[in-house]
């Protein structure tokens, strides 16, 4: 029964490709995120959401867009995908916007633009 | 400077011994400060936080915080080979209790 849920795991797209990751946590929490971790390993958030409202919003190009339809589910829409754009993408939840008592990540999407 | 920095690695540490790793950041109104533990090809998973100067621990694990000198260090006591994997240093930005900044890990190799 997993906590934090993305797909999917791996995507592999040609650039000007439009794409999207989905995130569902049944944990309860009202906060979710959108990180990306680059090759470098360096986790850097995207977006944050708390029950449905945008909290974070980092500088990243507009082509990536969120959507939270509930405070269970976020989504990550990329526009006209590009070479950069490969990365891990993880999704993660707390119990609290500030994510006090840290945070439960999903297992990733590792993605490849070609 | 970075933010938050952490010496990458990898630290080799025998079996059984005591692994120290280390974290300095820069933010002097950072108030949480967190550790991950992220084994290769998977998700950063919570390890421990800690808030206040002084030890935290948790089993084997202790965290270590010195705000007057900005930094925060995890030891890890009777270290096991499965303890070998990266690990991540968060800390909130001070000026805003919503946000983490990592450091790029320390990679930490246990030698059987």
């Amino acid at each position: 029964d997993t906590a934090v849920s993305q797909t999917p795991k791996y995507l592999v797209t040609q650039m000007g490709n439009d794409k999207s990751i989905k995130c569902e946590q049944n944990l309860g929490h009202d906060t979710m995120y959108w990180y990306k971790q680059d090759s470098k390993k360096f986790l850097k958030i995207m977006f944050s959401y708390n029950n449905k409202e945008l909290i974070i919003n980092e500088t990243v190009p507009n082509r990536f867009s969120p959507k939270s339809p509930d405070k269970a589910h976020l989504n990550l829409h990329i526009n006209s995908l590009e070479l950069g754009d490969s990365a891990v993408y993880f999704c993660a939840s707390s119990q609290d916007r500030g994510g006090i008592y840290g945070y439960t990540f999903g297992s990733g999407t590792r993605l490849t633009v070609v | 400077q970075k933010e938050v920095e952490q010496n990458s690695g990898p630290l080799s540490v025998p079996e059984g011994a005591i692994a120290s790793l280390n974290c300095t950041y820069s933010d002097r109104g950072s108030q949480s400060f967190f550790w991950y533990r992220q084994y290769s090809g998977k998700s950063p998973e919570l390890i421990m936080f800690i808030y206040s100067n002084g030890d935290k621990e948790d089993g084997r694990f202790t965290a270590q915080l010195n705000k007057a000198s900005q930094y925060v260090s995890l030891l890890i006591r009777d270290s096991q080979p499965s303890d070998s994997a990266t690990y991540l240093c968060a800390v909130n930005k001070g000026d805003s209790n919503y946000q983490l900044i990592w450091g790029a890990g320390t990679k930490l190799i246990i030698k059987p």
